[in-house]
């Protein structure tokens, strides 16, 4: 299996712009998470999905945050519209309820200028 | 209060040392503990579940005390290449929610 894969791995955009992040799970997992990683706040949890469905978006910063998992193998998560202060690395994570292992993705590192 | 606190550091040891990291949560009814561990600009990986009884991996001792509610993490004769930052992790009830700590930087230098 190649892991989590997420992309892109680096993404520099303007203030006002979309930005959409990818991932794609490891097949077979049934949980999904969306995490943003800063020097200031560490890695803060946004959402998580079980079974393509949203259990908990309490972590999403405001409403210019969405995500989505139309299916078992993909999931996005837009910023729009982005702003300087949502530079950071965001990854995404998936696991399974028999596997206390949660697998990260080697991230997305957004730039927002 | 963060659900998960750590204490940033940097912890700064040579070749050798044993050093300890503690870290509290806040949900008293969260089910699940792990480290894992995480290199500079590189992804977090597991390093080892946290159980009641705790347990040893090689160097690495995890210990968990419920009544407190914080576990900890004692590591061995260090070696170079456990320079890192070391995530306390908790898992809660209810679900899979997965809260990470801000992490532990450990420099080990010769």
């Amino acid at each position: 299996d190649a892991g989590v894969i997420q992309s892109p791995r680096h993404e520099v955009t303007e203030m006002g712009q979309e930005v959409t992040l990818r991932c794609k799970p490891i097949s077979g997992h049934d949980y999904l998470f969306w995490y943003r990683q800063t020097m200031m706040r560490g890695l803060e949890l946004l959402i998580y999905f079980n079974n393509n469905v949203p259990i908990d978006d309490s972590g999403m910063p405001e409403d210019r945050f969405s995500a989505k998992m139309p299916n078992a193998s993909f999931s996005t998560l837009k910023i729009q519209p982005s702003e300087p202060r949502d530079s950071a690395v965001y990854f995404c994570a998936s696991g399974d309820r028999l596997n206390t292992e949660a697998f990260f993705g080697q991230g997305t590192r957004l730039t927002v200028v | 209060r963060k659900e998960v606190e750590q204490d940033p550091g940097p912890f700064n040891v040579p070749e050798g040392a044993t050093v300890a990291f503690n870290c509290t949560y806040s949900n008293s009814a969260s089910q699940s503990f792990f480290w894992y561990r995480q290199d500079c600009r590189k992804e977090p990986k597991l390093l080892m579940s946290v159980y009641s009884s705790g347990n040893e991996d090689g160097r690495f001792t995890a210990q968990l005390n419920r009544a407190s509610q914080y576990i900890s993490l004692l590591i061995r004769d260090s070696k170079l290449s456990d320079s890192a930052t070391y995530l306390c992790v908790v898992k809660n009830t209810g679900g899979f929610k997965t809260i990470f700590g801000a992490g532990t930087r450990l420099f080990v230098k010769a």
